[in-house]
């Protein structure tokens, strides 16, 4: 069964700062990988998805993330964080054992990011 | 930009009470979905819907569950006799007629209290 794992409930770095929010799957067959976030009170917005190419995925509001085969990992990253990127990030995995193509979802990582 | 709404934003319920939890999916979309997340806890998939009937159901949706899409724009996902542990956020979401567009679009969420 597809799977993805967030290693860290939380994530803590100052304004300026570049930040790293982890996620490693597991998959059977090739990866379709996505990135969510989710601010307080609001649904979760897309921010980005490796298919395939480039391993170097580049999203919404300054975010990227990068895909590595050889370690199943798909962080996500931005090179200068803000305050207002505080909240709350999902990595998802879509489910290839069907075409309907639902989401698994991991555990999440709440990102503060301090002035 | 066109997006997934959701009504109401928070239910408060009776156990025992049947809800209805409505959406409207973004308009050219034909896929839908229904996701919860308990305080908490991750993201799950539900059920998935595509041309007026499920494609795929969660062990999650029992027989308490059912979804309709009574006209061309409403997703509704009833539940028939609440459970207190029916208590969670339930997610909308939808996603478009292109294949190769895999991201799916998410509501902002419903908050079901069942007391």
């Amino acid at each position: 069964a597809q799977s993805v794992a967030q290693p860290e409930d939380q994530v803590n770095v100052a304004e300026g700062n570049p930040l790293t929010v982890k996620c490693t799957y597991s998959v059977s067959g090739n990866p379709y990988l996505f990135w969510y976030v989710q601010y307080p009170n609001r649904g979760l917005q897309f921010l980005l998805k490796y298919i395939t190419g480039d391993n170097l995925v580049k999203g919404s509001y300054g975010f990227e993330a990068e895909f590595n085969k050889s370690q199943t990992s798909f962080h996500l990253k931005k090179p200068s964080a803000l305050v207002s990127d505080s909240a709350l990030y999902f990595c998802a995995v879509r489910d290839t054992n069907t075409g309907f193509q639902k989401l698994v979802f991991g555990t999440g990582t709440r990102l503060l990011v301090s002035p | 930009e066109p997006e997934v709404t959701q009504t109401p934003s928070h239910q408060v319920t009776q156990m025992g009470q049947e809800v209805i939890l409505r959406c409207v999916p973004i308009s050219n979309h034909l896929y839908f979905y229904w996701y919860r997340q308990i305080l908490g806890q991750k993201v799950e998939f539900l059920v998935s819907f595509y041309n007026n009937e499920i494609s795929e159901k969660s062990e999650i949706f029992d027989d308490q569950f059912s979804v309709e899409r009574p006209d061309g724009s409403n997703f509704t996902l009833k539940i028939r006799s609440t459970k207190l542990e029916d208590s969670a956020m339930y997610f909308c979401a939808s996603r478009g007629p292109d294949r190769a567009l895999n991201e799916q679009f998410f509501g902002p969420g419903t908050r079901l209290t069942v007391l």
